[in-house]
């Protein structure tokens, strides 16, 4: 079983910081998800990666296989970026998703 | 992508009671999964429901204390039966489309009393 580790658990910012979140996992994966979910609970999907890096706005999300590591990055953080991102993988052709237990981020203006 | 809404968005329950939540999509789907949260916690998932099929539960879940209808390819029902306060969680479905990305509902927030 894929045990997904996320680091740090908690993590408070101030309005404009650059922000890394990292997650580690322990066996191969075929994809790998960061997810944010709001206090009300809802689950946004941001990224999907198999390889590389990809960018949407002020996030950046990279992934190096053969380490076992991915990480996400905002840029320019605002208090509306204050949520819970969870990293979540794949295994094979398996749909079933492996969660992390999450990052708890606040942006204080 | 998909949007998912879901019914009811939050409830307060007595013990002993069962609750029906609504998943509802904007697109027809194969697979739909069904997910708790317990509080401080990752996602667990419960099952997988296929439609025309019996739903797929994973270990420890049962269809006796979580059934799940899957009339179409865009709803589907989770219920909580005979509930306790251990059930106290964020429900949440999810769908999976051709791109193999996840898209979750808005969650369903329920309290046992």
């Amino acid at each position: 079983k894929n045990e997904v580790e996320q680091s740090p658990q908690n993590l408070t910012a101030q309005e404009g910081e650059f922000i890394t979140i990292n997650c580690s996992y322990s066996v191969g994966i075929s994809a790998l998800h960061w997810l944010q979910q709001h206090p009300g609970g809802g689950i946004v999907s941001l990224f999907m990666l198999s390889s590389g890096k990809k960018k949407h706005g002020r996030l950046i999300a990279t992934i190096n296989i053969q380490e076992k590591h991915s990480s996400l990055h905002i840029t320019a953080s605002h208090p509306r970026d204050s949520a819970v991102y969870i990293c979540a993988v794949n295994e094979g052709s398996n749909y079933k998703l492996t969660f992390g237990k999450g990052t708890l981020l606040t942006v204080n203006p | 992508s998909a949007v998912i809404s879901q019914k009811p968005s939050r409830d307060i329950c007595q013990r002993g009671t069962s609750l029906t939540i609504q998943c509802q999509v904007d697109s027809q789907v194969t697979m739909m999964f069904w997910y708790r949260q317990q509080p401080g916690q990752s996602l667990t998932l419960i099952a997988t429901a296929n439609q025309g099929s019996e739903a797929t539960y994973e270990s420890g879940f049962v269809i006796d204390k979580f059934p799940i209808s899957r009339p179409n390819l865009t709803f589907s029902t989770l219920t909580v039966s005979n509930m306790s306060p251990e059930d106290s969680s964020i429900y949440l479905c999810s769908v999976d489309q051709y791109t193999d990305t996840q898209y979750f509902g808005p969650g369903t927030r329920l309290t046992v009393l």
